[in-house]
């Protein structure tokens, strides 16, 4: 089967603690993205890479960290720095087409809750 | 900087009931729309892409139209049901860079 995974489903970060949540793809997409839902707040894009070795911030990466060493992988790190962490995380993956991006794929969410 | 609304943030129909849902968006040049659905506590699934050349594109019972002229796309539900109950959110894409994203109009249908 094609598709994003991602895990934990939920995930408890105590204070201080630095929290990975994984996404994986077996799409073969060029780009991955990570994003952010709190309610009534949309989608707010954290951190996204269009190729390995290479990732740009979005609107709220502070507090955040991120690695693109593999195609399938693109993995977000949860700092301490992150004061209000509490969130439903969103992985998504697309192609990349010559003018434009085509439709983005979105993994199941980690819901991450503060201890 | 583009900007995506949708209106209205929630709406509770019949079942039965024929729907618009609303988008609109602050800069035209834009090179497609999307149309995604969201169950609670679930990713997104990617209900109906219109490129920027195309007026509406159909799916079963629902049909998305774009006006890029004027920043605007409607998605129409047809006989909605029960299971149409989800947060309906639109997207638009300025190229290779990411989605922008409305926050959504949350839709229950009632039985």
């Amino acid at each position: 089967d094609g598709g994003i995974t991602q895990s934990p489903k939920y995930l408890f970060r105590k204070e201080g603690q630095n929290v990975t949540l994984s996404c994986e793809q077996n799409l073969n997409h060029d780009a991955m993205y990570w994003y952010r839902q709190d309610p009534g707040q949309g989608l707010r894009l954290i951190y996204y890479s269009q190729i390995v070795n290479d990732f740009q911030k979005g609107d709220i990466a502070e507090g955040y960290s991120v690695s693109r060493e593999k195609k399938e992988s693109f993995p977000l790190t949860v700092t301490s720095a992150q004061k209000n962490p509490t969130a439903f995380y969103l992985c998504a993956s697309s192609t990349l087409g010559t003018l434009y991006q085509e439709t983005q794929y979105f993994g199941p969410g980690t819901r991450l809750l503060v201890l | 900087k583009q900007e995506v609304t949708q209106i209205p943030a929630a709406l509770s129909v019949p079942e039965g009931e024929n729907l618009v849902l609303n988008c609109s968006f602050t800069d035209s040049a834009i090179y497609n729309l999307q149309w995604f659905r969201q169950d609670p506590g679930k990713g997104l699934t990617s209900l109906l892409l219109i490129q920027s050349s195309q007026r509406e594109q159909t799916s079963g019972r629902l049909n998305a139209s774009l006006d890029k002229s004027s920043g605007r796309s409607t998605l129409y539900i047809a006989a909605s049901q029960p299971g149409d109950s989800a947060t309906y959110l639109c997207a638009v894409s300025e190229g290779n860079t990411p989605l922008v994203f409305g926050k959504g109009t949350r839709l229950s249908v009632i039985a």
